[in-house]
């Protein structure tokens, strides 16, 4: 069964402090690994689309990697704008998005 | 501006109502989809469309149904028969057919559906 886990659920940060996200995942057939950003009340804004192991993605702080089990999203010296909900999803063989609960990010200045 | 537009923002059902949601994208995307987001939990798919005329059930498409007769548009109608219908709900739309990668999917900005 495909699957999708995200960790933490929730992170704090000081503004300036850097650190990453994990999405694992279990997929038959990976056709492709989304990033998603979410703010409260809106619909997911498209980040990233990684494709393969060793692939990697860049938009301003945030980076994405993938590797066979697992995804990251990095996000160098965060300022309070980053502050969302990240979602990641997977496509598999089967066609379907499945998508993690989400790590919510805080940033304070 | 290309995007998906969906309608209204906020919706209240009485009991024993049906209650339709709009979703429009002017993307020229052939695929759409509709979940359903409840606090702490994932999204979760109602019913998705690859072409005009055609659409699949998802994984949870109990108390809904769907019509796709324009390309444009694909609304969902929440049936009384759907018990526990509070929830923000999304619609999304990619150009997936005939790709062999996975294509990102487009969200609009939500309906949260509350109960009276």
């Amino acid at each position: 069964e495909d699957q999708v886990t995200q960790s933490p659920e929730a992170l704090r940060l000081q503004e300036g402090e850097s650190s990453s996200l994990n999405c694992s995942y279990t997929v038959s057939g990976l056709r492709g690994l989304f990033w998603y950003r979410q703010d409260p009340g809106k619909g997911p804004e498209f980040l990233f689309t990684l494709y393969s192991a060793g692939e990697e993605k860049e938009k301003e702080r945030l980076k994405a990697t993938l590797t066979k089990k697992e995804s990251f999203l990095h996000i160098t010296a965060p300022k309070p704008e980053d502050s969302a909900t990240y979602l990641c999803a997977v496509q598999g063989s089967q066609g379907n998005l499945i998508f993690g609960k989400g790590t919510k990010l805080s940033v304070k200045p | 501006d290309g995007g998906i537009t969906q309608s209204p923002k906020y919706l209240f059902r009485k009991e024993g109502q049906n209650v339709t949601l709009s979703c429009e994208q002017n993307l020229n995307h052939d695929a759409m989809y509709w979940y359903r987001q409840d606090p702490g939990q994932g999204l979760r798919l109602i019913y998705y469309s690859q072409i005009v005329n055609d659409f699949q059930k998802g994984d949870i498409a109990e108390g809904y149904s769907v019509s796709r007769e324009k390309k444009e548009s694909f609304p969902l109608t929440v049936t009384s028969a759907q018990k526990n219908p509070t929830a923000f709900y999304l619609c999304a739309s990619s150009s997936e057919l005939g790709t062999t990668r996975g294509q990102p999917q487009h969200f609009g900005d939500g309906t949260r559906l509350s109960i009276l």
